[in-house]
């Protein structure tokens, strides 16, 4: 079946330490791979996402994520996290198989940070 | 301005009465989503449509509707809100090219 698993419901860190939110996924097809960022109050945010080439990939507000089909993951991270980064981060997963490009949602990581 | 925006942000109603939320987008992208999002559940796909004549449903249709009424325009409605489709609702949009989808800021509904 086709999943996707954010192992940790929340995090806590604190201001300019490094982070990492973890994202593993089931997915038969080759997988197109994305993470969202929701603020509180607001609508979901594209952070970065991956369909093909280099397996690290760069997105917006200082945010990476890489890529390891081995493991089925698709962590996020950040070097040093600042207070405004403290929001609901998701990742989901799609294919470019067919017509229909469903997305796979996790039910999301809740990130505080500590000042 | 935005490029995805619903109406309204927020709207709470009672049982049995029909709403209807709207969602306008000026990217220019055919396929149009709506989205539920409640805690501990994600976020779910109630209805999706790839261009004005294409309506598809998603994982959670029963007791929602929608329409098409332009490349722009997508609307949800309830017929007879239940007090158990209280959430937050949020259309998306995507493009053709790739599944990234880019979304509006949500309309929180409450069903009393």
């Amino acid at each position: 079946a086709q999943s996707v698993t954010q192992p940790d419901i929340h995090i806590t860190v604190s201001e300019g330490a490094s982070l990492e939110l973890r994202c593993n996924y089931s997915y038969g097809a080759t997988p197109y791979l994305f993470w969202y960022v929701q603020s509180p109050g607001q609508g979901l945010q594209l952070l970065l996402k991956y369909f093909s080439g280099d397996t690290l990939v760069q997105g917006i507000k200082g945010f990476e994520a890489e890529f390891k089909r081995s493991q089925s993951s698709f962590n996020l991270r950040k070097p040093s996290v600042h207070w405004s980064d403290a929001a609901e981060y998701f990742c989901a997963v799609g294919s470019n198989a067919g017509n229909n490009r469903k997305l796979i949602w996790g039910l999301g990581t809740s990130l505080a940070v500590n000042p | 301005d935005a490029d995805v925006t619903q109406t309204p942000r927020n709207r709470i109603t009672k049982t049995g009465k029909r709403i209807m939320l709207e969602c306008s987008q000026t990217k220019g992208h055919d396929r149009m989503y709506w989205y539920r999002q409640d805690p501990g559940l994600g976020l779910r796909l109630i209805y999706y449509s790839f261009d004005v004549k294409d309506i598809n449903k998603g994982e959670i249709s029963d007791g929602y509707s929608v329409s098409r009424q332009a490349q722009a325009k997508f609307s949800l409605s309830l017929e007879s809100a239940i007090p158990n489709q209280t959430a937050l609702y949020f259309c998306a949009t995507s493009d053709l090219q790739g599944q990234a989808r880019f979304f509006g800021p949500g309309t929180r509904l409450t069903v009393l």
